[in-house]
């Protein structure tokens, strides 16, 4: 049973380019969670998704910044004109339905993001 | 609101001695406490977690934590620490009253355990 899957793992942008970060759950998980970590810093909540939905986008920055979690195919977290403080390691987790016996969240390896 | 104090940047233990990462809570509802691992350049690895119960839970890779909630605390401990034990260490709650299964992270520890 494959685990969480993100690509790339290290992805290089100009300023003023998209990125565009991918997050495959593991089988049978429908709610996936985006999570930025910065250097000297913890793990920062941005977005909670199940298929098709948006629930709680509490943590996502105003601007530039959306996801998305299709029918079909994987999450996507998109940033739209990268600047230098975008730089990060992004972490995509995904779980069983909220309250299952084995509720926990699983994590991808991250997409490391670098912002020339 | 939720939140996870870690009060240690870094934890040095040498090997074969017991470790203790310390972590502190807040949360409005009943809390679920998790302690997460991260070695380098990886994800976070699941060690433990605290639903109810039994305030002493144990976890992987012999890690253990105990639940204290007259201190609001979830401190993670090993009774003998080894040099691979070392990386960077994660306390998370979340709030179990709630239909979101979104964890709130400290701001996690560095566990460097000596030869």
């Amino acid at each position: 049973n494959a685990g969480v899957m993100q690509n790339p793992r290290h992805l290089v942008r100009r300023r003023g380019q998209e990125a565009r970060l991918r997050c495959s759950p593991m089988k049978g998980h429908s709610h996936v969670y985006w999570y930025r970590q910065l250097p000297e810093e913890g793990l920062k909540f941005m977005v909670y998704l199940q298929k098709e939905n948006i629930i709680d986008e509490s943590g996502m920055p105003k601007e530039r910044f959306s996801a998305e979690f299709p029918k079909e195919g994987p999450s996507i977290l998109r940033i739209q004109q990268v600047v230098r403080g975008d730089s990060a390691a992004y972490f995509c987790a995904s779980s069983p339905p909220v309250g299952a016996a084995n509720e926990k969240l699983f994590f991808g390896s991250g997409t490391q993001l670098s912002v020339l | 609101a939720q939140s996870v104090a870690q009060p240690e940047d870094q934890v040095n233990v040498a090997e074969g001695n017991p470790l203790t990462v310390k972590c502190t809570y807040s949360v409005s509802g009943n809390p679920y406490l998790f302690w997460y691992v991260q070695y380098p350049n990886r994800g976070l690895q699941f060690l433990l977690k605290y639903i109810t119960g039994d305030n002493l839970v144990k976890g992987s890779y012999g890690f253990e934590a105990e639940f204290n909630k007259s201190q609001t605390s979830f401190h993670l401990k090993k009774p003998s620490a080894l040099v691979s034990d070392s990386a960077l260490y994660f306390c998370a709650v979340r709030d179990g009253s709630s239909n979101t299964g979104k964890l709130i992270f400290g701001q996690g520890t560095t566990l460097q355990v000596k030869p």
